[in-house]
């Protein structure tokens, strides 16, 4: 079974709003990243979190990870149409030996 | 150029047929990885290998098999192609440092079996 689950599975929203997505887990972690994949193409690493961090940012993106909750999201601020792509969290769990289980995703539109 | 380069792109095959699926890199990364993506399941791993020497059955190896040829070569083969195994399937790397390193993709291959 998948280890993160996603949620919405798909989220339409303007130019210029923020766009959320969540994600949670079902065991301990070591750490959990996010990615984005434009329509048919191979995934792109955006962020990591390691598992005694609680928030982190990269430019317009903010990561947060509650362990108490196995809960994250992705914020992304003022969005852009060029946001437009599939969104996955990956977990390494404490148990994977470093292999990442993903996610179904959610797919993010932004309207011009 | 990529980085991660899988061949071919897109793959149309026969049922029964044997095919294989090809991924090299030029980030010298150790670890190499196969996935299979699927519309509403996510990325599953197939194998992965942590060196040359080191081959690992991932959730869904059933029907696949792989050679590591050396640190820049992973190939993924299907022996006996069957039509659920039509597909997007991506080849990864990571490094072994720091711990958690992320993957870096290929653009995939697109397998579909008739």
């Amino acid at each position: 079974s998948q280890q993160g689950e996603e949620d919405p599975q798909a989220l339409s929203i303007q130019e210029g709003e923020n766009a959320t997505m969540n994600c949670s887990y079902k065991t301990s972690i070591n750490n959990l990243q996010w990615y984005r994949q434009n329509s048919g193409r191979g995934l792109v690493h955006l962020i990591l979190i390691r598992s005694n961090e609680r928030e982190k940012h990269s430019g317009r993106l903010r990561v947060t990870l509650d362990t108490s909750k196995k809960s994250s999201s992705l914020l992304i601020t003022a969005s852009r149409a060029a946001d437009t792509a599939s969104y996955f969290c990956a977990t390494d769990r404490e148990t994977s030996g470093s292999r990442l289980t993903f996610g179904e995703g959610t797919q993010l539109t932004v309207n011009p | 150029d990529a980085d991660v380069t899988q061949t071919p792109r897109n793959r149309i095959t026969k049922t029964g047929k044997r095919i294989m699926l090809e991924c090299s890199q030029t980030k010298g990364h150790d670890r190499m990885y196969w996935y299979r993506q699927d519309p509403g399941l996510g990325l599953r791993l197939i194998y992965y290998s942590f060196d040359v020497k080191d081959i690992n059955k991932g959730e869904i190896s059933d029907g696949y098999s792989v050679s590591r040829q050396a640190q820049a070569k992973f190939s993924l083969s299907l022996e006996s192609a069957i039509p659920n195994q039509t597909a997007l399937y991506f080849c990864a790397t990571s490094g072994l440092w720091p711990v958690g390193s992320p993957l870096h993709f290929g653009n995939g291959t697109r397998l579909t079996v008739t």
